[in-house]
């Protein structure tokens, strides 16, 4: 069964560069959501989307931005990267809006900035 | 005080082993809790859904106790391959629609 893709899986950038971290949600998902995990850190809650529009933002910097297209995909944007933005981010996606609804997790993206 | 907390463990048991956790979460308006497993490095995966009646998936399972506000997991015969970390997630609807909050994981080592 087709599962949540991210891409790329590895970015590495330097400091003050930007990067864009893609995501492809499981077919027929309407949501989106991103998450950050630091080294021994749980995950933090960035930023949702549901029915291209943002539904929900967490601890997401204003460095950062995101939307999500017409075709369900999204796009988090990062420009200024500092050295605090290495982590690994994952992308989720879920099916609806129950409260019930399991979310379903990319492999992630692995971004280290030097 | 985070709003879902668990003991960071490593919790380190013996195969064979019964071992238990817990999570305890800070907003009664929670409405759906999730235990999802993480392996070093990789994305987290739903483990189970935890219901007010508890519920039991092969060797692991699930309560809920929403008077006290803690989600508790066991797991009985304890595998290597169960070691891994344990989040605890508990979910919020909101205007915006799911809110799910991460615990900060309980770290599992199951040993020979």
């Amino acid at each position: 069964a087709a599962g949540v893709i991210q891409s790329p899986r590895h970015l590495i950038k330097e400091k003050r560069e930007t990067a864009t971290l893609k995501c492809y949600p499981i077919p027929r998902h309407d949501t989106v959501y991103w998450y950050q995990q630091g080294p021994g850190q749980d995950p933090q809650f960035l930023i949702s989307f549901y029915e291209k529009m943002q539904s929900d933002k967490g601890s997401i910097p204003d460095r950062f931005s995101a939307q999500q297209f017409s075709d369900y995909h999204s796009e988090l944007n990062m420009s200024s990267l500092e050295l605090g933005d290495s982590a690994l981010y994952f992308c989720a996606s879920s099916a609806g809006r129950s409260t019930n609804e399991k979310l379903f997790f990319g492999s992630g993206t692995q971004l280290s900035v030097l | 005080r985070k709003e879902v907390e668990q003991d960071p463990g490593p919790f380190n048991v013996p195969e064979g082993a019964t071992v238990a956790f817990n999570c305890t979460y800070s907003n009664s308006a929670s409405q759906s809790f999730f235990w999802y497993r993480q392996d070093c490095r990789k994305e987290p995966k739903l483990l189970m859904s935890v219901y007010s009646s508890g519920n039991e998936d092969g060797r692991f399972t699930a309560q809920l106790n929403r008077a006290s506000q803690y989600i508790s997991l066991l797991i009985r015969d304890s595998k290597l391959s169960d070691s891994a970390t344990y989040l605890c997630v508990v979910n919020r609807r909101g205007r915006g629609g799911n809110k799910l909050t991460f615990g900060t994981g309980t770290q599992l080592k199951v040993e020979l």
